[in-house]
């Protein structure tokens, strides 16, 4: 079973400096998805961003982007340019191949943006 | 494109009693899941329906039920209602019917407490 481990359960930044965000998951896959979720205050689940592990080049979405090291089992994501907007519930989830479209999820981090 | 819609948003039920929530997906989409939000246990993954079959499973009892329609609308299903049932109940689907590597949307959730 793989498990997937954010350590920090809190976090703030100040609007407009870069954050990062750390996971790491435990797997004996060798196919596998990562995914980074958000939930906001009104508690709908988003998807931030998608890396493949088959994928050397780390994912990117306009301010998000990810640290993808592979042999370390790492997958941090860095919010650039910190918005209000990105106040929020940070999930890393993990997909396997022998799991289907199950995703696990990590604790989750929680995310303040100051003003 | 309407997002995943979940009914009711939100719920109050009395031990013992048996609840149906209901999720439409994103239109096109083919394939729903379930998952339980809650604050001790986290993000955990319900189950998965695909062309009106459930394809996946995750280790909840035999209370927690659902099925798919042929238009891929979802309800799920909970019996004999516990207090530890109270939750964020999300649903989320995806577009592909590949057993993995699908990217979930999820709904806002329908928020389950139980008195």
């Amino acid at each position: 079973a793989q498990t997937v481990t954010q350590s920090q359960p809190e976090m703030s930044v100040q609007e407009a400096e870069t954050v990062t965000l750390s996971c790491t998951y435990d797997t004996s896959e060798s196919n596998y998805y990562l995914f980074w979720y958000k939930q906001p205050p009104s508690r709908q689940m988003i998807l931030v961003i998608r890396q493949e592990a088959y994928k050397q080049q780390n994912a990117t979405e306009n301010r998000f982007s990810v640290n993808f090291q592979k042999a370390a089992k790492s997958f941090s994501l860095k919010i650039s340019d910190s918005q209000l907007g990105d106040t929020a519930m940070y999930f890393c989830a993990f997909m396997g191949e022998t799991s289907g479209s199950r995703l696990t999820f990590g604790e989750g981090t929680q995310l303040t943006v100051n003003p | 494109k309407a997002g995943v819609t979940q009914t009711p948003r939100y719920l109050i039920k009395t031990r013992g009693q048996q609840v149906t929530l209901s999720c439409s997906p994103i239109s096109g989409h083919r394939s729903v899941s379930w998952y339980q939000q809650t604050p001790g246990q986290g993000l955990q993954f319900l189950f998965e329906y695909f062309s009106e079959t459930q394809r996946n499973k995750g280790n909840f009892p035999g209370r927690f039920s659902g099925r798919q329609f042929s238009n891929s609308r979802s309800e799920m299903n909970v019996s004999t209602l516990e207090l530890g049932d109270s939750a964020l109940y999300l649903c989320a689907s995806s577009l592909w019917g590949h057993w993995w590597g699908n990217t979930i949307y999820f709904g806002e959730g329908s928020w389950l407490t139980v008195v």
